[in-house]
């Protein structure tokens, strides 16, 4: 079955820090990868994907991700974090029809 | 676009009581999915839908209903309140195809039941 496990629930950063969040996944078929993001109070958005090509990808706000197959992963990185990148985040997987497997969940904490 | 809208943003159920979230999105979207989110379990699948008239389970569906009537309506109803559907509720749809599963998501509900 289809899995997501991503392996830091809190992460406490100070501002100016690097940020890298692990995702790692369990899917068959050819994947297609999704980083989201949830600001406080507010609904999921998307904050990149990988559907095929570079597996190196950039997303809005200065992320980017990296899939490397042979790790089943999909890393979230950033050089450098700002106190507004305070959110949760989530990684997911394409599913079986249509769906998404979403991980647990990784809450970052930016200290001003 | 509006894009997903979902109704009410937050209510206090008693248990026993029933009640509708209501889902709507106006991108022509063929799928549409309900989640629940509980604190540090992620975003489980309660129920989806791949078009009009079509509906399937997903993770959790236990204690809810939906139905598809109109390809811009998802509805989820829940008939006998418990608390544990505490929760947010989260709408979604998306357009499936080979290079597109993205999903674009609701504000969500948040659902107390006491």
């Amino acid at each position: 079955a289809q899995s997501v496990s991503q392996h830091n629930h809190h992460v406490i950063l100070s501002e100016a820090a690097s940020l890298e969040l692990g995702c790692n996944y369990s899917y068959g078929g050819t994947v297609n990868l999704f980083w989201y993001v949830q600001y406080p109070g507010q609904h999921l958005q998307l904050l990149l994907k990988y559907f095929s090509g570079d597996p190196l990808v950039k997303g809005i706000k200065g992320f980017e991700a990296e899939f490397i197959k042979s790790k089943f992963s999909f890393n979230l990185r950033k050089p450098s974090v700002q106190w507004s990148d305070t959110a949760e985040y989530f990684c997911a997987v394409n599913g079986d029809g249509g769906k998404l497997i979403f991980g647990q969940g990784t809450e970052l904490s930016v200290k001003p | 676009n509006a894009g997903v809208t979902q109704t009410p943003k937050f209510r206090i159920l008693k248990i026993g009581q029933s009640m509708t979230l209501q889902c709507a999105q106006d991108m022509n979207h063929n799928y549409m999915y309900w989640y629940r989110q509980d604190p540090g379990m992620g975003l489980k699948l309660i129920y989806y839908s791949v078009g009009a008239g079509i509906t399937d389970k997903g993770e959790v569906p236990n204690g809810y209903n939906v139905s598809r009537s109109t390809t811009e309506d998802f509805p989820l109803r829940l008939e006998l309140a418990a608390p544990s559907q505490t929760s947010v509720y989260f709408c979604a749809s998306s357009v499936v195809g080979p290079s597109s599963y993205e999903q674009y998501f609701g504000p969500g509900t948040r659902l107390t039941v006491t």
